[in-house]
C-alpha cells in the first residue's frame, strides 16, 4: 500500500526553527508538494519538490531525498502566523496525489 | 479574480436528505477536483474531473456523485446523505498538468449529517 507519515504536531517558540518531517512509501515518485492550512481554511501552496535537494523560499525550504524517501519543511524565524497544519503530497507513477494527514505545528510566544 | 468558491459553506441535514455542493472557479483550469477532509486523515480525493463534460471516480467516491456541465463549474451531489458523510468538503482546480500542478482550493463547505 502507500503510505505518507508525518508527525501529528508539534510546538515551537516564536523566533526559532522547526522541521517538519515527511517520509513517503509509494510506487513510483513524481513530485512531492507541501501545502499549509490554517484552522478552518484551505490548504494553499507552498513547494515542489521533483530533484533530491534544498530549495529555498524566504524564511521556508524543503528538502528531498528520493533515495530515502523522505522530505522535509524547515521553517526559519518563526511568527506566530505560522501555526497551521502541514500537508505532505506525494504524486506516486499513476500521477495521483497521496496526501499525508498532516502535521498541526503550534507556536509559543 | 474570486479564484476558487464553493456554496454553500455550512449544511446540516438529515439522514437520506440530497444536496449539492458547488464549486466555482475562474482561472480557467482544466482540472477540478472533490476532496473530503476528516481529523486525524489527509484529504480523500471523491472525484475529479480533466475537463469539461468528464468526471472520473477517486479514492472514495461511493454515495456521491458528480457533473461537471461547464468548465468552470464542479458539482458534488449526495443523493442519501449518511452520518458518515459528515466532514469537510473542499473543491480545487489546476491546469491541464494535473497532480505535477499546483492545485487552487475553495474555502470548503462543512457538512453535517444527523
Amino acid at each position: 500500500g502507500q503510505n505518507i507519515d508525518q508527525p501529528t504536531e508539534m510546538t515551537a517558540t516564536e523566533g526559532a526553527i522547526v522541521q517538519i518531517n515527511c517520509t513517503y512509501q509509494t510506487s513510483g515518485f513524481n513530485g512531492l508538494f507541501w501545502y499549509q492550512q490554517h484552522a478552518g481554511e484551505a490548504p494553499t501552496f507552498l513547494s515542489y519538490n521533483v530533484l533530491d535537494g534544498l530549495e529555498e523560499k524566504g524564511r521556508f525550504s524543503s528538502f528531498l531525498s528520493r533515495s530515502k524517501g523522505y522530505s522535509y519543511l524547515l521553517l526559519k524565524e518563526l511568527q506566530m502566523k505560522d501555526s497551521a497544519s502541514y500537508l505532505c503530497a506525494v504524486v506516486d507513477s499513476n500521477y495521483q496525489l497521496i496526501w499525508g494527514a498532516g502535521t498541526k505545528l503550534i507556536i509559543k510566544p | 479574480n474570486a479564484g476558487v468558491t464553493q456554496t454553500p459553506k455550512f449544511r446540516v441535514l438529515k439522514t437520506g436528505q440530497s444536496m449539492t455542493l458547488l464549486c466555482a472557479q475562474d482561472m480557467n483550469h482544466e482540472y477540478m477536483y472533490w476532496y473530503r477532509q476528516d481529523p486525524g486523515m489527509g484529504l480523500r480525493l471523491i472525484h475529479y474531473s480533466v475537463g469539461e463534460g468528464t468526471t472520473a471516480k477517486g479514492e472514495v467516491p461511493d454515495g456521491y456523485n458528480v457533473s461537471r456541465l461547464k468548465k468552470q463549474n464542479f458539482l458534488l451531489g449526495l443523493e442519501s446523505a449518511a452520518p458518515s458523510q459528515t466532514s469537510v468538503y473542499f473543491c480545487a482546480s489546476s491546469r491541464s498538468g494535473g497532480a505535477v500542478e499546483t492545485q487552487y482550493f475553495g474555502p470548503g463547505t462543512r457538512l453535517l449529517v444527523l
